[in-house]
């Protein structure tokens, strides 16, 4: 069974400027999920989509942050204006629906933002 | 003060010591309780997944729940170097799909 996919795995971009990640996940999975991790710290959620719906997006922010999972499969997780504050790490995850518990995570997006 | 406190260490052990790895929380309504490894620049990996109170076994690793104290543990018994990586719990209540994770522990097992 192949894991969750993600891409870019790095992106270096400056401040500003306007940036995607994409994230396609493990087949028959009905939930996707994207969190921040700051370095030192562990996720946060972003936003839960249960297939094409998002869920939980009360800790998008949403004046700059923008996701959609238009067929309820791949989502995309856009930044625009991008901000030094926001380099991180992005990291997509799935799981079968109802089952939080045992959510598979993707190797993530490492951003910089100079 | 954040819902779930972990030490981010480093902790470090020699090859074959018993590992104890803990987190604290405040909210009464988590009743799922889960621990993630995460290596260096991968995503976190499912170690153990823990409903309410009580002790789950697999292999070297052991996790405890305390809904008393408000307190999770995870054992590695016969630490190996491969071992070596953050550990991050993680938690949610029924009444929501949102998982809250400490912020990891770096362990070190030294050959």
């Amino acid at each position: 069974e192949a894991g969750v996919v993600q891409s870019p795995r790095y992106k270096i971009i400056e401040k500003k400027q306007p940036v995607a990640f994409w994230c396609n996940p493990i087949s028959g999975h009905n939930t996707l999920y994207w969190y921040l991790q700051n370095l030192g710290q562990g996720p946060e959620l972003l936003i839960r989509y249960e297939n094409e719906e998002a869920v939980d997006d009360s800790q998008l922010p949403k004046d700059r942050f923008s996701a959609e999972r238009l067929k309820g499969v791949d989502s995309t997780l856009k930044i625009q204006p991008a901000e030094l504050g926001d380099s991180a790490v992005y990291l997509c995850a799935s799981s079968r629906q109802g089952a939080q518990e045992t959510q598979y995570f993707g190797p993530g997006t490492r951003l910089l933002v100079l | 003060q954040k819902e779930v406190e972990q030490d981010p260490g480093p902790l470090s052990v020699p090859e074959g010591a018993i590992v104890s790895l803990n987190c604290t929380y405040s909210n009464s309504a988590f009743q799922y309780f889960m621990w993630y490894r995460q290596y260096s620049r991968k995503g976190p990996e499912l170690l153990m997944y823990t409903y309410s109170s009580g002790n789950k076994e697999d292999g070297r690793f052991t996790a405890q729940v305390d809904k008393s104290s408000k307190y999770i543990s995870l054992f590695i018994r016969d630490s190996q170097p491969s071992d070596s990586a953050t550990y991050l719990c993680a938690m949610r209540s029924s009444n929501t799909g949102k998982l809250i994770f400490g912020q990891g522990t770096t362990l070190q097992v030294k050959p």
